[in-house]
């Protein structure tokens, strides 16, 4: 399985800011997801990232809150915008190959005060 | 729609205790069936997965049984350990007959707490 890095493992940021986090993966995917956790709570997917397109959104999410790049095979990011407390979260990236398979990034723990 | 109900948790289970986790689901067609695990502080790992009636995934001594009759995949070991402690989320992606990417489904996790 394809091995996947996220930066930052953590952060804590001031409300009304926004935090980009990156997925690195060591080889060529074919599809790249961003997932939001909530505490407590199982996980949500925020949006199908398109290599070199718009990405695709769940309900519920927009581009102008959670804008997403992915100008290659390998790499993405997300940025949570104009945050506040209620975006306090894990944020995890994922990824498929051939298969239906997903396997996840370790995940970047986000705290907003 | 496809949706996938886990045993809510916590299970506290002593040290060499067996484990069940209860995973049952809806769904049309024939999905593939996942278990992934998160320890604490860490993203989701996958444990196992099941891709077709009666197949049976396994790794580091759990198991999972693709039952389709009962619309079913428990997950079970024989015997826990301490650092078996994670929280486990059963899940599904809709039948791989249909093309397209089709969304991963997620159970609600079911945390696990084992003694010694």
């Amino acid at each position: 399985s394809a091995v996947i890095s996220q930066k930052p493992s953590r952060d804590i940021c001031q409300r009304g800011t926004s935090l980009t986090i990156q997925c690195q993966v060591d080889s060529q995917v074919t599809m790249m997801f961003w997932y939001r956790q909530q505490p407590g709570q199982s996980l949500t997917l925020i949006a199908t990232a398109n290599q070199g397109s718009e990405a695709t959104y769940e309900s519920g999410f927009v581009i102008d809150k959670f804008p997403i790049s992915r100008p290659n095979l390998t790499f993405s990011t997300l940025t949570v915008s104009n945050m506040s407390p209620e975006d306090s979260s894990i944020y995890l990236c994922s990824v498929t190959g051939d298969t239906d398979t997903q396997y996840f990034g370790p995940g970047t723990r986000l705290t907003v005060l | 729609g496809n949706s996938v109900t886990q045993m809510e948790g916590p299970v506290t289970l002593s040290e060499e205790a067996f484990l069940t986790i209860n995973c049952t689901y809806t769904a049309t067609g024939y999905p593939s069936l996942f278990w992934y695990v998160q320890y604490p502080g860490e993203g989701l790992q996958l444990l196992l997965k099941a891709t077709k009636a009666d197949d049976k995934g396994s790794n580091k001594g759990f198991e999972a049984t693709y039952r389709k009759e009962t619309t079913s995949f428990h997950l079970e070991k024989g015997s826990v350990q301490v650092s078996d402690s994670a929280v486990y989320f059963c899940a599904l992606s809709p039948s791989a007959r249909n093309t397209g990417f089709q969304k991963l489904v997620f159970g609600t996790g079911t945390r696990l707490l084992v003694s010694p």
